[in-house]
C-alpha cells in the first residue's frame, strides 16, 4: 500500500522557521518526483514545490521562492520542506504528494501567527 | 501565475450528468498532457479521480471521464450519486515547469 505520512506542522511567529518531513512506503520512493501542495483553511488547493526523483531539479511557486527549501533523501524514503520567513499567508495545511503513484499524505498544520 | 479558472458551483440531480469546466492558457493547459482531477470531501484529503487528461486510477468508477480541448479541461460525473458531493480541482503542468491547480468547484447533489 502507497503510504505518504508528513510531521512538523506548529505554530510558529511571523518571521520563524519550520521543517516539514514525509515518509514514504509502499513504493519505490526513489523513482518518483515528489510535490508540496498546501491548503489555507477554507480555501482551495495551492501547488508549493516538485523535486526530481533524485533531487537534482527543484521547482517552486513564485508565492514560496526564496523562503522556502525542498529537499529529499532517498535512503530514507523522506521528502522534506523547509520553511523560513515564515508569513501568516502561509498558515495551512501542507501535503506530500506523489503525482505519479497517485498518493496524498494526510497533511500537516502550519499555522502562522503571534 | 493565476490559478486555473473553474466554476465556483455546479448542481445536479441524482441519475444527471454534470460537466465541470476547467479553463487555462497556452502556457499550462493548452500544451500539458499531465492535467488532473482531485475529488475533496469536507475534512478529508484530495483524492485522485483522474490523470494525464483521460486516465483513471485504478479503483476510480467509471463514471468519471476526463476530456480536454485547447486551453480547456472538462471533467464530467454520469449518474450522478449522493457520495459525489465534493470539492473538486484540477491542476496542470505548466511550461515554467511547474503545477497549477484551479480554484475548485463544489458539486452538490439535489
Amino acid at each position: 500500500e502507497v503510504r505518504l505520512v508528513e510531521s512538523g506542522g506548529d505554530l510558529v511567529q511571523p518571521g520563524g522557521s519550520l521543517r516539514l518531513s514525509c515518509v514514504a512506503s509502499g513504493f519505490t520512493f526513489s523513482s518518483y518526483w515528489m510535490h508540496w501542495v498546501r491548503q489555507a483553511p477554507g480555501k482551495g488547493l495551492e501547488w508549493v514545490s516538485r523535486i526530481h526523483n533524485e533531487g537534482s531539479t527543484i521547482g517552486y511557486a513564485d508565492s514560496v521562492k526564496g523562503r522556502f527549501t525542498t529537499s529529499r533523501d532517498n535512503a530514507k524514503n523522506t521528502l522534506y520542506l523547509q520553511m523560513n520567513s515564515l508569513r501568516v499567508e502561509d498558515t495551512a495545511v501542507y501535503y506530500c504528494a506523489g503525482f505519479s503513484v497517485f498518493a496524498w499524505g494526510q497533511g500537516t498544520l502550519v499555522t502562522v501567527s503571534s | 501565475q493565476s490559478a486555473l479558472t473553474q466554476p465556483a458551483s455546479v448542481s445536479g440531480s441524482p441519475g444527471q450528468s454534470i460537466t465541470i469546466s476547467c479553463t487555462g492558457t497556452s502556457s499550462d493547459l493548452g500544451s500539458s498532457k499531465y492535467v488532473s482531477w482531485y475529488q475533496q470531501h469536507p475534512g478529508r484529503v484530495p483524492k485522485f479521480i483522474i490523470s494525464e487528461v483521460t486516465n483513471r486510477p485504478s479503483g476510480v468508477s467509471d463514471r468519471f471521464s476526463g476530456s480536454k480541448s485547447g486551453y480547456t479541461a472538462s471533467l464530467t460525473i454520469s449518474g450522478l450519486q449522493a457520495e459525489d458531493e465534493a470539492d473538486y480541482y484540477c491542476s496542470s503542468y505548466t511550461t515554467s515547469g511547474t503545477w497549477i491547480f484551479g480554484g475548485g468547484t463544489k458539486l452538490t447533489v439535489l
